[in-house]
């Protein structure tokens, strides 16, 4: 079955960086997009952005530009999410989720448990 | 502030039909599909409905959508304990260049 598993809860200072990975299976990784999208504290979803496993183009959330990268590797089915520069307010549960081929698309199915990522001093 | 705007409560007793509003412009809803997501507390969102593909598999059809114009909406009939959860509409926005969520809506079951 499609499935998409995330690594674990992460705690950084501010002003650090944290690396989401998000490892895909049971579909052909190269045929879809990978979303990301994030959810503070007892907060509703935040998109982050979209980026292509076919090419590699990324969409970025004017939020986050500046601070956020986006990466694939085929090999591995592994998607990751990069993000610089913490702030407190960065503080939340981080997801990916299969997407659509093209950016304009808001179709994600399935997502991944979910990273809480905790940025304290 | 969400770009698209839902009511932040719900309810509805058993078996009953209960619909869910989701407000937004001619850039996110009036040119694009709307897709909703169910999030039961704790869990990660999972896409319940597509206006472009209707039902993904698994979801019973007593989960409709519709879209007319700029607003769209998501009906639940047959109102079930396990449907109590937060709903969350979803769309393209070609203005902004990314995807607008609404702010969600909690459903009760009484």
């Amino acid at each position: 079955q499609v499935q998409l598993v995330q690594s674990g809860a992460e705690v950084r200072k501010p002003g650090a960086s944290v690396k989401v990975s998000c490892k895909a299976s049971g579909y052909t990784f190269s045929s879809y997009g990978i979303t990301w999208v994030r959810q503070a504290p007892g907060q509703g979803l935040e998109y982050l952005g979209w980026i292509s496993v076919y090419n590699g183009m990324t969409i970025y959330a004017q939020k986050v530009q500046g601070r956020v990268r986006m990466t694939t590797d085929t090999p591995t089915t592994t998607a990751y999410l990069e993000l610089r520069s913490l702030r407190s307010d960065d503080t939340a549960v981080y997801y990916c989720a299969r997407a659509g081929s093209s950016s304009w698309s808001s179709w994600f199915d399935p997502w991944g448990q979910g990273t809480l990522v905790t940025v304290s001093s | 502030q969400s770009v698209l705007t839902q009511p932040p409560s719900a309810s509805g007793t058993p078996g009953q039909r209960v619909t869910i509003s989701c407000s937004g412009s001619s850039s996110n809803i009036g040119s694009n599909a709307v897709n909703w997501y169910q999030q039961v507390p704790g869990t990660a969102p999972k896409l319940l409905f597509s206006s472009d593909n209707q039902w993904p598999s698994g979801v019973p059809d007593r989960l409709s959508g519709s879209k007319s114009g700029t607003s769209a909406s998501l009906a639940i009939s047959g109102l079930q304990s396990g449907d109590e959860a937060h709903y969350y509409c979803a769309a393209w926005d070609d203005s902004l260049k990314g995807v607008v969520f609404g702010g969600g809506t909690r459903l009760t079951v009484l």
